[in-house]
């Protein structure tokens, strides 16, 4: 099992730019999730999906839109990309459903976006 | 009052100390709390959930106190390899997210 992978790895994009970045799990998830994680404020929640075809926004969804395109993969992208979205994503599922559960959460090995 | 806070630390020991890490939390109504841990430029990964009574995994003990709207991770004799940045993490509002701390950094040193 390669458990949750992301794509890209790193990103540079310009001011204004748009892109999408990819989440896929095999655990047979039900929950996906989309952090972003900045230098001294700790991950904080974009949007989630508790399932298939439902999606739900987090602490800080302005400027991003997600997809739950399948059970397995939960994309985010950004239209028009701002030096305030540099940061580092991860992307993580867990068992439960119906919403951001207690179970434990399983995370990608992150995708590092520079915005100029 | 900060929905999860820890002290940041670095707290640096030597091999085979033992070391304890606080975590605070805001909402009285959280049901659910663990600990992560993150390696420099990596993922977090689950390292212990935090259940009522208390709980230990080998060399680390968490305790939760429901009264102070406290946590703790014991670490006892630290190795290298537990260098990493640990991570609070308890439910929100309502249940409906993880808030995560800023996590307290581990440096061990030989």
């Amino acid at each position: 099992n390669a458990g949750v992978t992301q794509t890209p790895k790193f990103q540079v994009l310009k001011t204004g730019q748009s892109m999408t970045l990819q989440c896929a799990q095999d655990m047979n998830h039900n929950s996906m999730y989309w952090y972003r994680q900045d230098p001294g404020m700790g991950l904080r929640l974009i949007y989630y999906s508790a399932s298939e075809g439902t999606t739900d926004k987090g602490e800080v969804p302005n400027g991003y839109n997600v997809s739950r395109l399948n059970k397995r993969e939960f994309s985010l992208r950004l239209e028009s990309a701002a030096p305030s979205q540099t940061s580092v994503y991860f992307c993580a599922s867990s068992e439960g459903w119906g919403g951001v559960g207690v179970d434990t959460q399983y995370f990608g090995p992150g995708t590092r976006l520079t915005v100029l | 009052r900060k929905e999860v806070e820890q002290d940041p630390g670095p707290f640096n020991v030597p091999e085979g100390a033992t070391v304890a890490f606080n975590c605070t939390y805001s909402n009285s109504a959280s049901q659910s709390f663990f600990w992560y841990r993150q390696d420099c430029r990596k993922e977090p990964k689950l390292l212990m959930s935090v259940y009522s009574s208390g709980n230990e995994d080998g060399r680390f003990t968490a305790q939760l106190n429901r009264a102070s709207q406290y946590i703790s991770l014991l670490i006892r004799d630290s190795k290298l390899s537990d260098s990493a940045t640990y991570l609070c993490v308890v439910t929100g509002q309502a249940g409906t997210a993880l808030i995560f701390g800023k996590g307290t950094t581990l440096s061990v040193s030989s």
